[in-house]
Formats: C-alpha cells, sequence, structure tokens
C-alpha cells in the first residue's frame, strides 16, 4: 500500500537549520510529485510548493523561497525539505502529499491522494 | 492568489443531522475544487476531488457540488467519526491555496 513516512519531530534553536525527510513506498517514486505543505500550530494549511520527483525540479510558493529546499534521493525514494536561518515562526507541522490528477473534459484536476504523518518542527531557544 | 473563503468557519451539529459547507473562489476555478478532512493531530484526507468527485474509500454520506466560484461539501447524516475540520483547495492555479477550514463540532 501507499505510504509517506516523515522524519521525527524536531526542535532546533533560531538560526539552526533543519532536514525532514519522507520516504515513499508501495508506489513508483517517481510517477507522481511530491508537495511540501506547512500548518503553523492552530492554523490552516499552507502550500509551499512541489518538486517534479523525475527532474528534481522544485517550484517554490512565494514566501517560500531562499531558506527552503526541496530535493530528493530517488535511490531510496525519498524526498527532503531543509529550511535554513530558523525562525520562531517556523514553529509548525510540515507534511509532504503525493500529487494525483483526475483528466476530464476540462484538463488534468490535481488532488492530494497520500499524506505523511507529518513534522513538527519547534524552533525556540 | 486565488483566495478561497469557507462558511462558515465552524459549526455544531448533532449525529445525523445533515450539514453543509460552503466555499467561494475569488476567482472563476471551473470544477478543479478538492476538499479535505482532517482529524485532530492527523494528516488530511481527501474527499472530493474535481468537485463533485468521491475519493474511493469515502463514504457516500459526502457530496460535494459546485463550479465556478461556488462550492459545496454536504453531508447527508452526520457520523460520530465526521466530526473534523474540513478544508477547501483549489488546483486551478498555483500557489494551491486553501480556505481556512470549517470546524464540524458536536453540538
Amino acid at each position: 500500500q501507499v505510504q509517506l513516512v516523515q522524519s521525527g519531530s524536531e526542535l532546533k534553536k533560531p538560526g539552526a537549520s533543519v532536514k525532514v525527510s519522507c520516504k515513499a513506498s508501495g508506489y513508483t517514486f517517481t510517477s507522481y510529485a511530491i508537495n511540501w505543505l506547512r500548518q503553523a500550530p492552530g492554523q490552516g494549511l499552507e502550500w509551499m510548493g512541489w518538486i517534479n520527483t523525475n527532474t528534481g525540479i522544485p517550484t517554490y510558493a512565494q514566501g517560500f523561497t531562499g531558506r527552503f529546499v526541496f530535493s530528493l534521493d530517488t535511490s531510496v525514494s525519498t524526498a527532503y525539505l531543509q529550511i535554513s536561518s530558523l525562525k520562531a515562526e517556523d514553529t509548525a507541522v510540515y507534511s509532504c502529499a503525493r500529487d494525483t490528477y483526475y483528466y476530464d473534459t476540462s484538463g488534468y484536476k490535481y488532488y492530494f491522494d497520500y499524506w505523511g504523518q507529518g513534522t513538527l518542527v519547534t524552533v525556540s531557544s | 492568489d486565488i483566495q478561497m473563503t469557507q462558511s462558515p468557519s465552524s459549526l455544531s451539529a448533532s449525529v445525523g443531522d445533515r450539514v453543509t459547507i460552503t466555499c467561494r473562489a475569488s476567482q472563476s476555478i471551473s470544477t478543479y475544487l478538492n476538499w479535505y478532512q482532517q482529524k485532530q493531530g492527523k494528516a488530511p484526507k481527501v474527499l472530493i476531488y474535481a468537485a463533485s468527485s468521491l475519493q474511493s474509500g469515502v463514504p457516500s454520506r459526502f457530496t460535494g457540488s459546485g463550479s465556478g466560484t461556488d462550492f459545496t461539501l454536504s453531508i447527508s447524516s452526520l457520523q460520530a467519526e465526521d466530526f473534523a475540520t474540513y478544508y477547501c483547495q483549489q488546483s486551478y492555479s498555483t500557489p494551491r491555496t486553501f480556505g481556512q477550514g470549517t470546524k464540524v463540532e458536536m453540538k
């Protein structure tokens, strides 16, 4: 069965870096893009961007450029999110999600069909 | 960016009630609209994609409708396991934006 399993919670000091992993199983990793999403405590869902698992090319949403890096290791079917120069406001649950689509006459309609369990990153001195 | 606005932000309902949540897009998005359910401390789960298509394994009491700018998610007979937060999300353009969520609580 399809699974996305993320690395465990992290506690970091301001200015440090963190790398969150998302290991896929149960399907061909390079056949589906991986998205990253953020959910701050008590808040809604925010799309950070996605990475093409075929080419490794990432696309970042506004507000997630510079300090945020998406990467892959296709040999172990794993996607990574690295955040540098951490700030207190980066405290959130970070989740990966697989992209799939439904095609009809009006086009390709993408949605997130499988999600990782989420990784809590806490930034505190 | 396309803004997604859900209403209400929260509602109280009882088991067996019919529940309707609305989602409005700031511009037309055809049927590029998905609905997710999130339970406390858990990952979201897709319920409806392309506005009205039921994801495999999701109970038929969940239905989605709408096109253009106005969409609804309905639960025909609320069950105990349906108390959760529901999000709409558009996939018409990037960034893929979500509504702010609707929390369905027990009355």
